[in-house]
């Protein structure tokens, strides 16, 4: 079946701009979540979604980090006023739900590269 | 909160050899480890999971093992292949409330020389 879809696959903006990442889950799944990799680093947690509802933010990077999702299913990540430390590759993931008693498997879509010139 | 370690962040075996990629984590609620390989370009792919109870997991020529107690885990390749080479990221999550949201380590580049 079709996983996780992102889009674009890449982004070049210019600083001070801002940039929307859209991300389709996988079909059913009710739980989406974005993680953000710098070069050469591992994965950085940003939000989860549970259903259109994104219970904790601590984990965007400012406030100009904002995501919604909308009828259960698409989210998008905006970025406003793009700085150059913004630059990194933004995935996306889902899974059937989140939290429950057991953790149900991520599955990561390939990503949208951002360079902020 | 919780962190996770993971060591070597670069692994050069020869074809045929095993590779074993090691991480630590903190917080003694995770109770979920899976391990990601992650090809240039593309996003990360589930390869094998554990969870806390069970020590070990099997799956043809990839294995995971659990020390609960020490706080680690760690991947077994073996007889790795070229296509085995690229980036292994571990990860750890507490399942339950607000705590699904997966913690990586920082991924360890594994090359396989024919």
């Amino acid at each position: 079946g079709a996983g996780v879809s992102q889009s674009p696959s890449n982004k070049v903006t210019e600083k001070g701009k801002d940039v929307e990442l859209r991300c389709d889950p996988i079909s059913g799944h009710t739980a989406l979540y974005w993680y953000r990799q710098s070069l050469g680093q591992g994965l950085e947690f940003l939000i989860y979604f549970q259903g259109n509802s994104a219970p904790d933010k601590s984990g965007l990077p400012s406030d100009r980090f904002s995501a919604e999702r909308t009828g259960g299913s698409v989210s998008t990540l905006t970025i406003q006023r793009t700085q150059q430390e913004d630059s990194a590759v933004y995935l996306c993931a889902s899974s059937l739900r989140f939290g429950g008693r057991t953790t149900d498997t991520q599955y990561f879509g390939p990503g949208t590269r951002l360079t902020v010139l | 909160g919780e962190n996770v370690e993971q060591h070597p962040s670069t692994l050069s075996v020869q074809e045929g050899d095993s590779a074993v990629i090691k991480c630590t984590y903190s917080d003694s609620a995770s109770n979920y480890f899976p391990w990601y390989k992650q090809e240039l370009g593309k996003g990360p792919q589930l390869i094998i999971d554990i969870r806390s109870n069970v020590g070990e997991k099997k799956d043809q020529r990839i294995a995971v093992t659990l020390n609960k107690t020490a706080k680690h885990f760690s991947l077994h390749i073996t007889e790795t292949q070229p296509e085995d080479s690229a980036v292994y990221f571990c990860a750890a999550s507490t399942s339950g409330g607000s705590q699904g949201n997966l913690i990586f380590g920082k991924g360890t580049k594994l090359s396989v020389k024919p």
